[in-house]
C-alpha cells in the first residue's frame, strides 16, 4: 500500500519568513496530493491540493509543487503569520482499489514567532 | 455550505463496552470514510464504504469494528468491545465522487473524541 513520509516533524520560523514542508510517497500510481492544516482538537482543513498531471499550484501565500519522477511534493508558505501556526499534514490518494482513500504523513508542527 | 456532522462530540466509555459513533455525510456524496487520530499522531485510515458495502479496510479495522449506513443518511462506526488503545479522535469523511473528473476532495466531520477508561 501507499506510504507517505513527511519532514520536518517540527518547524519554527519568524513571522514573515517562508516555511517549506516536504513529503515523499511510495505508490507511483498515486494521483492526488492534498495538504491539510489542523488546529488543536479540530478537524483537518484542506488548504491546497494538487493532481498528478500538474507540477505546481499556488493560492495566495501557499503553493504546492509535485515531482512525479522523484515521488515527492512540497508545501511552501510565504510571508508566514502567527495564525499559520498549526499542524500540517500531507496526504496522498493511491491507485489502489479504494477510491479516495487518504494516506497521511506524520505531520509537521509549524510555529510562527511574532 | 453543507457540512459533515458527527455525534457525539465526546464519548467516554468503560473498557469492554460497545460504542456507536454517528456521522451524517453531505447528502449527495457517494463515498464515505472513517479515520482515526490518536492524540499527537497522524490521521490513519480505518475503512471506506461505497454502494452500501466496505470497499477497503485497514489492519486496524478488525472484527471489533463494523460500519453501517442504516437509513441512507447516517453512517455509523461501531466498536463492539472497546479497549484502552481505542481512545482517539474518530473522523468521518465523505467524497462526492465524479467518475468522469475524479474529484477526490474529502470533507471531514468535526470528529468524535472517544475516551476509554
Amino acid at each position: 500500500g501507499e506510504n507517505v513520509e513527511q519532514h520536518p516533524s517540527t518547524l519554527s520560523v519568524q513571522e514573515g519568513d517562508s516555511a517549506v514542508i516536504k513529503c515523499t510517497y511510495s505508490d507511483s500510481a498515486s494521483n492526488y496530493f492534498p495538504w491539510y492544516k489542523q488546529e488543536l482538537g479540530k478537524r483537518p482543513q484542506l488548504i491546497i491540493d494538487i493532481r498528478s498531471n500538474v507540477g505546481e499550484k499556488k493560492d495566495q501565500r501557499i503553493a504546492v509543487t509535485l515531482n512525479k519522477t522523484a515521488k515527492h511534493f512540497s508545501l511552501h508558505i510565504t510571508e508566514t503569520q502567527p495564525e499559520d501556526s498549526a499542524v500540517y499534514f500531507c496526504a496522498a490518494v493511491g491507485g489502489g482499489t479504494s477510491y479516495g482513500k487518504l494516506t497521511f504523513g506524520q505531520g509537521t508542527i509549524l510555529t510562527v514567532h511574532p | 455550505e453543507p457540512e459533515v456532522t458527527q455525534t457525539p462530540s465526546h464519548q467516554v466509555t468503560q473498557m469492554g463496552q460497545e460504542v456507536i459513533l454517528r456521522c451524517v455525510p453531505i447528502s449527495n456524496h457517494l463515498y464515505f470514510y472513517w479515520y482515526r487520530q490518536i492524540l499527537g499522531q497522524k490521521v490513519e485510515f480505518l475503512v471506506s464504504f461505497y454502494n452500501n458495502e466496505i470497499s477497503e479496510k485497514s489492519e486496524i479495522f478488525d472484527d471489533q469494528f463494523s460500519v453501517e449506513r442504516p437509513d441512507g443518511s447516517n453512517f455509523t462506526l461501531k466498536i463492539r468491545s472497546t479497549k484502552l488503545e481505542d481512545s482517539a479522535m474518530y473522523f468521518c469523511a465523505s467524497i462526492r465522487g465524479e467518475t468522469v473528473i475524479g474529484s477526490y476532495e474529502q470533507y471531514f466531520g468535526p470528529g468524535t473524541r472517544l475516551t476509554v477508561t
